[in-house]
């Protein structure tokens, strides 16, 4: 199981950030994924999810309305279009994958940094 | 539901046994229940899932167990490498994952 994440980057407030994850190893059409972050020496906050038809989407309330997730099954991969960023949105953004049984992400990519910033 | 994980730093040496706590601020079923191991720079790495169950690879000195609100991370024989912070994890309907703050494990 690979993950690999693309697309941080250094962006002003108000910018506007797309980020993409490939995967591999494993058959991306049969599992729900997640986008996970971690801002500079914090714990670990669930960001977004969307299961393997991408017809059910969930968000934290702290990027509701501003972040969408998206997947291409035919390229394996998954998107976060990140809009009206803050300084809060400062973090590494982690690709993880569901476990089978969908409670606990079991695979995460080794992350893309994302810095919010004048 | 809030996990909070306690102590926030655990100090020991090798050879000893580690014990990490998790509490939920409602009842929380085991099989919900995750495990994390986090090296600095590193991704997350699941340790256990479904509140006792080793993940792939994770060896059998670490435990998980708990029911209701409190859940445990037992690491026995602690070595060098087993340094990191240590996060739990939980499913719930809305929003669908919530992690404790995490425990920063040092081996002396």
């Amino acid at each position: 199981v690979h993950l690999e994440e693309s697309g941080g980057g250094t962006v002003q407030p108000g910018g506007s950030l797309r980020l993409s994850c490939v995967a591999s190893g494993f058959n991306f059409n049969g599992y729900e994924m997640n986008w996970v972050r971690q801002a500079p020496g914090k714990g670990l906050e669930w960001v977004s999810y969307i299961n393997p038809d991408g017809n059910e989407i969930h968000y934290a309330d702290s990027v509701r309305g501003r972040f969408t997730i998206s997947r291409d099954n035919g390229n394996k991969s998954i998107f976060l279009q990140m809009n009206s960023l803050t300084v809060e949105d400062t973090a590494v953004y982690y690709c993880a994958r569901d476990g089978l049984d969908g409670y606990n992400p079991d695979y995460w990519g080794q992350g893309t940094l994302v810095t919010v910033s004048s | 539901i809030v996990l909070t994980q306690s102590p926030g730093t655990l100090s020991l040496s090798p050879g000893e046994r580690a014990t990490l706590s998790c509490r939920a601020s409602q009842r929380v079923s085991g099989v919900y229940l995750a495990w994390y191991q986090q090296k600095p720079g590193q991704a997350p790495r699941l340790v256990i899932f479904g509140g006792s169950t080793r993940a792939t690879g994770i060896p059998d000195r670490f435990s998980g167990s708990g029911s209701g609100t409190d859940f445990t991370l037992t690491i026995s024989r602690l070595e060098p490498e087993d340094s990191a912070v240590y996060y739990c994890q939980q499913y719930a309907s809305s929003p669908p994952y919530t992690f404790g703050q995490g425990t920063n494990l040092e081996i002396k």
